[in-house]
Parts: C-alpha cells; sequence; structure tokens
C-alpha cells in the first residue's frame, strides 16, 4: 500500500453534471499530481499542485479544475461532464521521482 | 510533444516463457521509470533509470536503459501467472512536471 487514499471508489454521473474527487496524499508529500486513464490506454497527466499552488497543467480543458489544501490532501473538480471522461482518475504523491499512486475513482458518465 | 511509445501491445505466453517489452521516446530521457499494473488495480512504480546504458535487476525482471537515453526494454524470465498485468514505461515531460506514460504492455500468462 502507498499510503495514498482517494474517494469514492466509484461513482456514476450523467452528463452536464459535476463531481468532485478526493485524495489524500502520503505523509511528507507536498506535490500531488492528478491522471485520467481511460481503458485499456497509459495515465495521462491533468494537472499537478505544490504548496497548494498548480505547478503544471496537461493538455485538458478548464472545465478540469483543482484545490490542494494546506495538510497536501487535494481535490479534482470536472464540471459539464462529458461521456469521454468516464476513466479511472488516480492521484500520485511524489517523493524526488517516484510517483505513489492511490488506488483511484472510476467514474462512469452515462 | 514528446511522445512515449510502447511495443507490444499485448503478449500472451505460457508459464516459463520469458517476456520483453520495448519502450521509445521521441526525446532524450533524464530518466525513465517502469510501472506495474494489475487488473482493476493501480500503477505500482518498479524502478527508476537514470544513466545512459543503465542495467538493473530485480529479481527475474531486468531493466535497461539505452545509450542515448531514448529507449528502455523490460525483460522477465521464466514468466509466473503473478506477472499478470499491464507493464508502463514513463518518461519526465519536457516541464518536469509530469510523467508521460506509454499505453503500456499487457501480459497474459497462462499455467
Amino acid at each position: 500500500e502507498t499510503g495514498v487514499t482517494q474517494s469514492p471508489t466509484h461513482l456514476i454521473k450523467t452528463r452536464g453534471q459535476q463531481v468532485t474527487l478526493r485524495c489524500s496524499s502520503q505523509s511528507g508529500h507536498n506535490t500531488v499530481s492528478w491522471y485520467q486513464q481511460a481503458l485499456g490506454q497509459g495515465p495521462q497527466f491533468i494537472f499537478q499542485y505544490y504548496r497548494e499552488e498548480e505547478n503544471g497543467r496537461g493538455n485538458f480543458p478548464p472545465r478540469f479544475s483543482g484545490l490542494q489544501f494546506p495538510n497536501y490532501s487535494s481535490e479534482l473538480n470536472v464540471n459539464a461532464l462529458e461521456l469521454d471522461d468516464s476513466a479511472l482518475y488516480l492521484c500520485a504523491s511524489s517523493w524526488r521521482n517516484e510517483q505513489f499512486f492511490g488506488p483511484g475513482t472510476r467514474l462512469t458518465v452515462l | 510533444g514528446q511522445q512515449v511509445m510502447q511495443i507490444p501491445q499485448y503478449q500472451h505466453v505460457q508459464e516459463g516463457e520469458d517476456f520483453t517489452t520495448y519502450c521509445n521516446s521521441s526525446t532524450t530521457l533524464s530518466n525513465i521509470q517502469w510501472y506495474k499494473q494489475r487488473p482493476g488495480g493501480h500503477p505500482v512504480f518498479l524502478i527508476q533509470l537514470v544513466k545512459s546504458g543503465e542495467v538493473k535487476k530485480q529479481k527475474r525482471l531486468t531493466f535497461q536503459f539505452g545509450e542515448a537515453k531514448k529507449n528502455s526494454s523490460l525483460h522477465i524470465t521464466a514468466t509466473q501467472t503473478t506477472d499478470v498485468g499491464t507493464y508502463f514505461c514513463a518518461g519526465p515531460s519536457n516541464s518536469g512536471y509530469a510523467l508521460n506514460f506509454g499505453k503500456g504492455t499487457s501480459l497474459l500468462v497462462t499455467p
């Protein structure tokens, strides 16, 4: 176990709705990254937070947004859900170059 | 932008056979990482290679980083059913913030 936890484990939403996913990083890790993993694909980088600031962003639209809190836990918010947003959402806390992934949240958009 | 490609996409072997997956980057990498994802699970860090030509071993797994630091391979000797999963290579993006993952090689091992 990596010590990274995510909630919820599964979620079903309909198109147009909004969703918030949560992540608690491993103790002492101040950097959190979020990835989207579509079925049969590798994880795709969404964005990274370091000390509560967005530190880098991948090729995702602005309706994907996030937060990091003083305790380094993090949220991923997705507005105006689309069918293609159905995926496994992974958060990873970082120590040096190694990423410790949480178990993920499986989001299904109907 | 930087791309990381892996081949093959799938590999089905009999238990005891060897397995190799190859990873190629469109750009030179400062390091390369390998992850394993079991079916229904999440990626788990296996190893990081940093030096040109580096070779590292973990029991039956051998990892290599190419001389030009643009390619890498993972070789598993005498596969076991516990090796089943998808193996990903990943390199840091140009910005350094993200990891760019390949699409992975899914390994199926039948007894």
